[in-house]
């Protein structure tokens, strides 16, 4: 079975705080992925990469970064959260589609979310 | 450009009764859809694929979407609702997620 796990499932941080969120899957996967879900907006891809130290922008990358520097993690890092950045993030990962560009999209993996409150 | 929309923010439908939710989208490709289901507090799980071998695609716990390329439509469905299947489904281009639909099965 696929894993992917997300470091916290409940954080509350300060205005201002740098946050790293951490997602470490166990399959081998070339694709991550970070979104936050939002209700009545569904998912919204932040970040993506599709191999170590790749990252390419989602649709709402402002005010987020991230790091890829071995395979299996990807952190989402906010420099300093702010109270609209309360959300659930979610990480996913996926295995590359053969034969289709590395940004080509396959199943996704999800962890179990982080439940994010910036007071 | 690739985009997704769902109609339907609620579905409620009665414990036996058809389960239909509504998917439509756009590509300017061939595209990837998927179907993905949310339980409560857990992450999103793949219910079913579509990746242009077949257009009817059978899913998990009895779900099943058709393709429909004229009416660029992916809709989901299940002959029985059953209890369990009260949840939130995602349908899906590509990374691209719909705003995503809740069902609720009435006993």
């Amino acid at each position: 079975d696929v894993k992917v796990t997300q470091s916290s499932r409940y954080l509350v941080k300060r205005t201002g705080e740098k946050v790293f969120l951490e997602c470490v899957q166990d399959m081998d996967h070339e694709n991550m992925f970070w979104y936050r879900q939002d209700p009545g907006l569904g998912l919204r891809l932040i970040y993506f990469s599709y191999d170590v130290k790749m990252k390419e922008k989602g649709d709402i990358p402002e005010g987020y970064s991230v790091s890829r520097e071995k395979k299996e993690r990807f952190s989402l890092i906010l420099e300093s959260a702010s109270t609209n950045q309360t959300s659930m993030y979610l990480c996913a990962s996926s295995p590359r589609l053969k034969g289709r560009g590395v940004l080509a999209k396959n199943i996704q993996y999800f962890g179990a979310g982080t439940r994010l409150s910036v007071l | 450009a690739q985009s997704v929309t769902q109609l339907g923010s609620h579905v409620s439908v009665s414990e036996g009764a058809l389960v239909l939710l509504r998917c439509n989208y756009s590509s300017s490709v061939p595209p990837y859809l998927f179907w993905y289901v949310q339980y409560p507090n857990q992450g999103l799980q793949l219910l079913l694929k579509y990746t242009s071998a077949a257009t009817l695609v059978k899913g998990i716990n009895g779900f099943e979407a058709e393709f429909k390329k004229s009416e660029t439509s992916f809709h989901l469905t299940k002959p029985s609702a059953h209890m369990s299947d009260a949840a939130e489904y995602f349908c899906a281009v590509s990374d691209i997620f719909g705003t995503g639909t809740r069902l609720t099965v009435i006993p």
